[in-house]
């Protein structure tokens, strides 16, 4: 069966600080990996998404970038965090199974920046 | 453009009655909708899905949602609501052109002893 990991779960930076988030999938190939924020547990910001290795299609302006180094691991990184990037991040995957694409979320990095 | 509402920011039910999350939704073409429930501090959890066929779909935990075209609604139902129910819950529709999940802004379920 697939799983995904998200580390690490919780994470207290200071402004200007840089960031890496690390999501991994398993048990599953090739599949479109996505990073939301979810700010005040209310609703979902899609910030990166990505359908193979190195393709990263970016869905908001801001100090954050993605890579995706390997078919199964996507990176969520900032040169220098700002206060407003505090939030809840969540990655997600979907594989193309016909016409569900219903996407599977790991369980999340609470990020306070202080 | 595909969008999402959910018109309840929070829902309110007594334990042992049934409960009602409403979602409608607009797409050009064929819709693919999605439900989704979200505890405190955790990832979103896949409850259903609607493709095509019956319009009434079976999911986890007991949950139920009733796909209707003429009224562009996916409601989410369960006939007898329990405490733990409460959480967080989200609509979703596929957008046709890419791989993305269109959000609503999610209804806050509080089920009361």
């Amino acid at each position: 069966s697939q799983t995904i990991h998200q580390w690490p779960a919780t994470l207290v930076q200071p402004v200007g600080s840089p960031l890496s988030l690390e999501c991994t999938v398993e048990g599953t190939s090739n599949p479109n990996l996505y990073w939301y924020r979810q700010a005040a547990g209310r609703g979902l910001q899609l910030l990166f998404y990505s359908v193979g290795i190195g393709q990263i299609s970016s869905e908001v302006p801001q100090n954050l970038s993605a890579s995706r180094p390997q078919d199964r691991q996507f990176i969520l990184s900032s040169k220098k965090l700002l206060l407003s990037d505090s939030g809840f991040y969540l990655c997600a995957w979907t594989v193309d199974t016909g016409a569900a694409y219903e996407q599977y979320f790991g369980p999340g990095t609470r990020l306070t920046v202080t | 453009a595909q969008s999402v509402a959910q018109p309840e920011d929070q829902v309110n039910v007594a334990e042992g009655n049934p409960l009602t999350v409403k979602c409608t939704y607009s797409v050009s073409g064929n819709p693919y909708l999605f439900w989704y429930v979200q505890y405190p501090n955790r990832g979103l959890q896949f409850l259903l899905k609607y493709i095509t066929g019956d319009n009434l779909v079976k999911g986890s935990y007991g949950f139920e949602a009733e796909f209707n075209k003429s009224q562009t609604s996916f409601h989410l139902k369960k006939p007898s609501a329990l405490v733990s129910d409460s959480a967080l819950y989200f609509c979703a529709v596929r957008e046709n052109s890419n791989y993305q999940l269109i959000w609503g802004a999610g209804t806050k379920l509080i089920i009361k002893p």
